[in-house]
């Protein structure tokens, strides 16, 4: 599987957004990003995933740029629940659902 | 209702002994993963199990193993203790093991401490 790079930590103010980068530059065709975020020693939780085009749901946007390498995961209106490590993956289609997670970036809400 | 439930949520022990982790999923989902999340904080996988039957182990030890009596269980056993054993242990489920869309549902995890 390809490997991501994310910064270690970012901050954002409450009800700005939060725009969350990832550097994917070996993804391949097959390959999908996905998203997860993990709150204070909780497990960790489904956000949003995408292979090409531009995805949004009920938690967040994720923007992937023409050529794949890179991608934005964008949280509105950042809350101080949204305070989180937040992983950035990528996953080959069929490949018994084999989730490597990173380091992450920890994104501090602040008020 | 908790959709992956783990017991227990925390577990001291000494070296040398053995433990288990139960975990247990009520979305009627087919495949079951054990993950490890050490003092580091890095999540790995350990095993995935897909109704029953094992498909991923990842060079795990084998003084882990995982047993699945049924597809809604996934228990992990660990014999002979060790320090490094020391982790968070992260139960998980998905609708399949292969296509779908991968979600992962994690359970509130289990801090085992190793003395």
């Amino acid at each position: 599987d390809a490997k991501t790079t994310q910064p270690t930590s970012m901050d954002c103010a409450e009800g700005r957004a939060a725009n969350l980068p990832c550097n994917h530059s070996t993804i391949s065709g097959n390959e999908y990003v996905y998203w997860y975020r993990q709150i204070h020693s909780q497990g960790p939780q489904y956000i949003i995933h995408g292979l090409k085009n531009n995805e949004t749901n009920e938690m967040a946007s994720l923007i992937i740029t023409e050529d794949r390498k890179s991608s934005t995961l964008i949280l509105p209106h950042a809350t101080l629940r949204d305070t989180a490590v937040y992983y950035c993956i990528v996953r080959v289609i069929y490949n018994f659902n084999k989730f490597y997670f990173g380091s992450g970036t920890k994104l501090n809400v602040k008020p | 209702d908790t959709a992956v439930s783990q017991t227990p949520k925390y577990l001291v022990t000494q070296m040398g002994n053995d433990k288990s982790i139960k975990c247990e999923q009520n979305l009627g989902h087919d495949t079951m993963y054990w993950y490890k999340q050490d003092s580091k904080k890095f999540l790995k996988i350990m095993f995935s199990y897909n109704n029953k039957e094992l498909i991923i182990n990842e060079t795990v030890p084998n003084r882990f193993s995982p047993k699945s009596p049924d597809k809604a269980h996934l228990n992990l056993h660990i014999n002979s203790l060790e320090l490094g054993d020391s982790a968070v242990y992260f139960c998980a489920s998905s609708q399949d093991h292969s296509g779908g869309t991968g979600e992962l549902f994690f359970g509130e995890g289990s801090r085992l401490t190793v003395l």
